[in-house]
């Protein structure tokens, strides 16, 4: 069954640093979202893409996050300047038009 | 927004027992509600969805119902198995043009006794 990849699966960057999330969405899917879950919480969405561009985000989504994809494969969150508080896994999730598939997240630590 | 409330956050069964988690959520326009299980440090994945123009959906020992009048939807899961245990999360979202911005609960533990 095809899956939604990511990496890294464990990230650990300084304070202030720029990080790059990466994933690779189902090839088929047309649909794409990132998600963070804070330890222990629930899951809370970030963003969605289509069609090439930002179709939703939430208030999450600052001006410190962006989404990109680079090709017809990769699908990346950056982070600007991290925060102690942007701490979390972070999930990548793609569909297409149905149900979303999501990956086994980036766990981001923040020091 | 979407307010989406989940209950309980912590639930303890016997294997063979039924489990039931309930959801309520606030905006009336929401159409799609999917469930997703998350084990232990492992992605959220979806079990079963339900929209808003069916009141009950059942997949083997899984069953959602829905009361849009009530705006309240329940996932139901019988004869527990131990691999049942995990996270389970509701959600509530809007589906426009294929896509959905789901709305979370909390979660809820469940916990299966062999």
């Amino acid at each position: 069954e095809p899956e939604v990849t990511q990496t890294p699966s464990h990230q650990v960057t300084q304070m202030g640093q720029e990080v790059i999330l990466r994933c690779v969405p189902i090839s088929n899917h047309l649909y794409f979202y990132w998600y963070r879950q804070i330890l222990g919480q629930k899951v809370e969405f970030l963003v969605s893409f289509y069609n090439n561009e930002i179709s939703e985000k939430s208030e999450i989504f600052d001006d410190q996050f962006s989404v990109e994809r680079p090709d017809g494969s990769n699908f990346t969150l950056k982070i600007r300047s991290t925060k102690l508080e942007d701490s979390a896994m972070y999930f990548c999730a793609s569909s297409d038009g149905g149900g979303q598939h999501f990956g086994d997240g980036t766990r981001l630590s923040i020091l | 927004g979407e307010n989406v409330e989940q209950h309980p956050s912590t639930l303890s069964v016997q294997e063979g027992d039924s489990a039931v988690i309930k959801c309520t959520y606030s905006d009336s326009a929401s159409n799609y509600f999917p469930w997703y299980k998350q084990e232990l440090g492992k992605r959220p994945q979806l079990i079963i969805d339900i929209r808003s123009n069916v009141g009950e959906k059942k997949d083997q020992r899984i069953a959602v119902t829905l009361n849009k009048t009530a705006k309240h939807f329940s996932l139901h899961i019988t004869e527990t198995q131990p691999e049942d245990s995990a996270v389970y999360f509701c959600a509530a979202s809007i589906e426009s043009g294929g896509s959905y911005i789901p709305t979370f609960g909390r979660g809820t533990s469940l916990i299966v006794h062999p």
